[in-house]
């Protein structure tokens, strides 16, 4: 079975500033790599997504994630963060053999600094 | 292109009670899934259905279950409801497709039960 970690519950940056978060999985074959990003009240959006090929992924609103086989992990980056990027973020896997279902990590919680 | 619509938005229950939330998934998806969210156990996937069949399904007891209608709107039922059934519950579309991975998951606002 997959499960996905991400190490980090809370981190408060700087608006201005790098972001970094991180996400390892486990899963034995190739895996399907997410992220998105639950603001408070609302759903969850899809911020970028891996399957195949080119191991860096952009994303929508200047993210970017890079895959990692060799350390099974899937980080997620921002160059500088806005103050509208405070949110709740979370990683997911995806199986080709587990139908829709995707395994979410735990979440982290960003706080931007103004 | 209208979203994967959720109804009801809030609700609350008392214990022992019944609860049916609905998905209006975006047009054209053909599979629906629903997942739990609490701050206890985070997201945990609930069930799957694509064309009216449950593909897939999670570890929740058998209150929990769910159907799919012709027009790929889902509902989810939870009988006898206990406490820790409190969460907001989210549905989310996806084309679907003869492939077993639909790809990529649209999910609604969810629907926030109380359980007092």
């Amino acid at each position: 079975a997959q499960s996905v970690t991400q190490p980090d519950i809370h981190i408060t940056v700087s608006e201005g500033a790098s972001l970094e978060l991180r996400c390892n999985y486990s899963y034995g074959a190739t895996p399907y790599l997410f992220w998105y990003v639950q603001s408070p009240g609302q759903g969850l959006q899809l911020l970028l997504k891996y399957f195949s090929g080119d191991t860096l992924v952009q994303g929508i609103k200047g993210f970017e994630a890079e895959f990692k086989r060799s350390q099974s992990s899937f980080n997620l980056r921002k160059p500088s963060v806005h103050w509208s990027d405070a949110a709740e973020y979370f990683c997911a896997v995806g199986a080709r053999a587990a139908g829709n279902k995707l395994t979410f990590g735990g979440g982290t919680r960003v706080l931007v600094k103004p | 292109k209208a979203g994967v619509t959720q109804t009801p938005r809030y609700l609350i229950k008392t214990r022992g009670q019944q609860v049916t939330l609905s998905c209006s998934p975006i047009s054209g998806h053909r599979s629906v899934s629903w997942y739990q969210q609490t701050p206890g156990q985070g997201l945990q996937f609930l069930f799957e259905y694509f064309s009216e069949t449950q593909r897939n399904k999670g570890n929740f007891p058998g209150r929990f279950s769910g159907r799919q209608f012709s027009n790929s709107r889902s509902e989810m039922n939870v009988s006898t409801l206990e406490l820790g059934d409190s969460a907001l519950y989210l549905c989310a579309s996806s084309l679907g497709g003869p492939q077993i991975f639909g790809g990529e998951l649209f999910f609604g606002e969810g629907s926030r039960l109380t359980v007092l």
